[in-house]
């Protein structure tokens, strides 16, 4: 069975810093990766996704992902957080039928 | 405008008592999913389906009930042999043909029971 692990379930950064938010999945097969924003009391929404082709994929909100096979990685980046960026960040990929979500690291921003 | 949607946003029930979430989608989506959320947990899939009339447990199916009677609903009946069913509970679907599709979240229950 496939999962998804994110480092760190809680991230700190200061408004205009970059921000980096890590996933690492294990797949025996070409994966399709997902990341995911939960805002408090609220459904998840689709930021980006991987499927094939380019590995740098860019999402909504002016977020990115970079797909690296040899590393099973596919972190997240944004170069200057917003106080808007506060929420949970999920990443999952796809397996069979299912999706197979991270735990989520929750992204504060600090003024 | 498609989307999914679930009612009601809140629900309160007592303990004993069973209770059933509704959750629509009108994307024309094979797949629908059954998710429960608790803090610090991340999503926890309790059903999901398919296609209609069939639908497969996850991991945390116990004490829940589900039905796929329409393409488009989807409805989760917690029982009163859920040991802890106060939670926020959400409702994904997503397309059929190909993993590469994402799934559609709705925007949410949260049942508390007392």
């Amino acid at each position: 069975a496939q999962s998804v692990t994110q480092l760190g379930s809680h991230v700190s950064v200061s408004e205009g810093a970059l921000v980096l938010l890590r996933c690492n999945y294990s797949s025996s097969v070409p994966p399709y990766l997902f990341w995911y924003v939960q805002y408090p009391n609220q459904g998840l929404q689709l930021l980006l996704k991987y499927t094939t082709g380019a590995t740098l994929v860019k999402g909504i909100n002016g977020f990115e992902a970079e797909f690296k096979k040899s590393e099973t990685s596919f972190h997240l980046t944004k170069p200057s957080a917003h106080m808007s960026d506060a929420a949970e960040y999920f990443c999952a990929v796809s397996e069979l039928e299912k999706v197979i979500f991270g735990p989520g690291t929750s992204l504060s921003v600090i003024p | 405008d498609g989307g999914i949607t679930q009612s009601p946003k809140y629900l309160f029930r007592k303990e004993g008592q069973n209770v059933t979430l509704s959750c629509e989608q009108n994307l024309n989506h094979d797949a629908m999913y059954w998710y429960r959320q608790d803090p610090g947990q991340g999503l926890r899939l309790i059903y999901y389906s398919q296609i209609v009339n069939d639908f497969q447990k996850g991991d945390i199916a116990e004490g829940y009930s589900v039905s796929r009677e329409k393409k488009e609903s989807f409805p989760l009946t917690v029982t009163s042999a859920q040991k802890n069913p106060t939670a926020f509970y959400l409702c994904a679907s997503r397309r059929g043909g190909s993993l590469s599709y994402e799934q559609y979240f709705g925007p949410g229950t949260r049942l508390t029971v007392t």
